[in-house]
């Protein structure tokens, strides 16, 4: 079965670590996506990208890296930088520019930091 | 910056009644609309999608479109105590298929 694939499912992150959360996709889709979601606010979008090698920053992207090698991936780096990143965090995909349907979401990351 | 916003709630209705649920957004030139259902703790999952004014009936689901009001709404008919969770409504902005999302309104349907 098509689908994303998010791990690991929980994370715990030490002051000053840097950690990375995986993002797998085998939909053939373009375009992937990170966002962030704090308790009781929406889904705020960190940095997406619409084709190989290239990505654009999102809304809150300071803190945060990311990297587009394959089509099928999409890691997630959480920098010392980041203050607060405590959350829950989701990646998605879709089928690509011109073709709008919306995104399918993988299961998410919940970040802790201790 | 572009904003989508949704009353939090919770909006509580009894079990077969119709839950209505209300977005706004900021920008004009959006053209798609995405209506999601999350559950606790779970990741959103896409229930309704429309792009054109007027109503789209899914089952027991109607999204509602109305761009001069920069207007969606999704009722709920014959609601369902599964049907309790936060639904959040999305707007595409700035192409590249971008959604932007509201901060969700919480659904509670009671027997």
């Amino acid at each position: 079965d098509g689908g994303i694939t998010q791990s690991p499912k929980y994370l715990f992150r030490k002051e000053g670590q840097n950690v990375t959360l995986s993002c797998e996709q085998n939909l053939n889709h373009d375009a992937m996506y990170w966002y962030r979601q704090d308790p009781g606010q929406g889904l705020r979008l960190i940095y997406y990208s619409q084709i190989v090698n290239d990505f654009q920053k999102g809304d809150i992207a300071e803190g945060y890296s990311v990297s587009r090698e394959k089509k099928e991936s999409f890691p997630l780096t959480v920098t010392s930088a980041q203050k607060n990143p405590t959350a829950f965090y989701l990646c998605a995909s879709s089928i690509g520019p011109g073709v709008d349907y919306g995104y399918t979401f993988g299961s998410g990351t919940r970040l802790t930091v201790v | 910056q572009k904003e989508v916003e949704q009353n939090s709630g919770p909006l509580s209705v009894p079990e077969g009644a119709i839950a209505s649920l209300n977005c706004t957004y900021s920008d004009r030139g959006s053209q798609s609309f995405f209506w999601y259902r999350q559950y606790s703790g779970k990741s959103p999952e896409l229930i309704m999608f429309i792009y054109s004014n007027g109503d789209k009936e899914d089952g027991r689901f109607t999204a509602q479109l109305n761009k001069a009001s920069q207007y969606v709404s999704l009722l709920i008919r014959d609601s369902q105590p599964s049907d309790s969770a936060t639904y959040l409504c999305a707007v595409e902005s700035g192409g590249y298929n971008k959604l932007i999302f509201g901060a969700g309104t919480r659904l509670a349907v009671h027997p």
